[in-house]
């Protein structure tokens, strides 16, 4: 049973040039989440979506990023006109319903280490 | 507003001291759930624990220790006998819903 798979692992960038960040949950999630660490920072919520919805997007910078998680494929951060402040990692975790009170856990996957340039 | 602090930046050990990571969380709400993740060099999160609000009961797994005060907003974490592989930056987190709030991380390197 394959874990929260992202790709690519790293990705470097130029900036003006368009990041695509891609998360696969688990196998009957259907939640997603994208956070971003900043460097030397704590992980930062940005979205919370479910299949064709975001639920909440509270933590997502007001331009340059989106996020979608379609009804088939995996869910796709993107960030257009990338700055070097853009560089971080970004993980994505899922969970198999809301995690709401978090009585269950979300998995994480390993994170895309983005690097701007 | 959930807020987590972490006031330990960096630990240094040596190998088979015990190393202590402070947690202390604000939180208005109830009920929640505090959790510890590891952070290899390698970069990926690893679980360590989650624990509810409602039980206090301090736990241990192997090397691992918690200790949960809500008196004091505290959720303390203890290694044992460290290793160089628990050589890592750990994160505390809260949650009150499906989001998760991160400290700021504290890095433990253990020396040989």
């Amino acid at each position: 049973n394959a874990g929260v798979m992202q790709n690519p692992r790293h990705l470097v960038r130029r900036r003006g040039q368009e990041a695509r960040l891609r998360c696969s949950p688990m196998k009957g999630h259907s939640h997603v989440y994208w956070y971003r660490q900043l460097p030397e920072e704590g992980l930062k919520f940005m979205v919370y979506l479910q299949k064709e919805n975001i639920i909440d997007e509270s933590g997502m910078p007001k331009e340059r990023f989106s996020a979608e998680f379609p009804k088939e494929g995996p869910s796709i951060l993107r960030i257009q006109q990338v700055v070097r402040g853009d560089s971080a990692a970004y993980f994505c975790a899922s969970s198999p319903r809301t995690a709401y009170q978090m009585n269950t856990e979300a998995f994480f996957g390993q994170g895309t280490r983005l690097t701007v340039v | 507003a959930q807020k987590v602090t972490q006031a330990q930046t960096e630990i240094s050990v040596v190998e088979k001291e015990d190393v202590t990571l402070d947690c202390v969380y604000e939180t208005r709400d109830t009920t929640y759930y505090l959790f510890w993740y590891k952070q290899p060099p390698s970069g990926e999160l690893v679980f360590l624990i989650r624990r509810n609000s409602f039980d206090e009961q301090n736990e241990i797994s192997g090397r691992y220790s918690w200790n949960f005060q809500k008196s004091t907003s505290s959720f303390n974490f203890t290694i044992t006998a460290s290793q160089v592989v628990d050589s890592a930056v750990y994160f505390c987190a809260l949650s009150t819903d499906y989001k998760l709030s991160f400290g700021a991380g504290t890095t433990v390197t253990v020396r040989a």
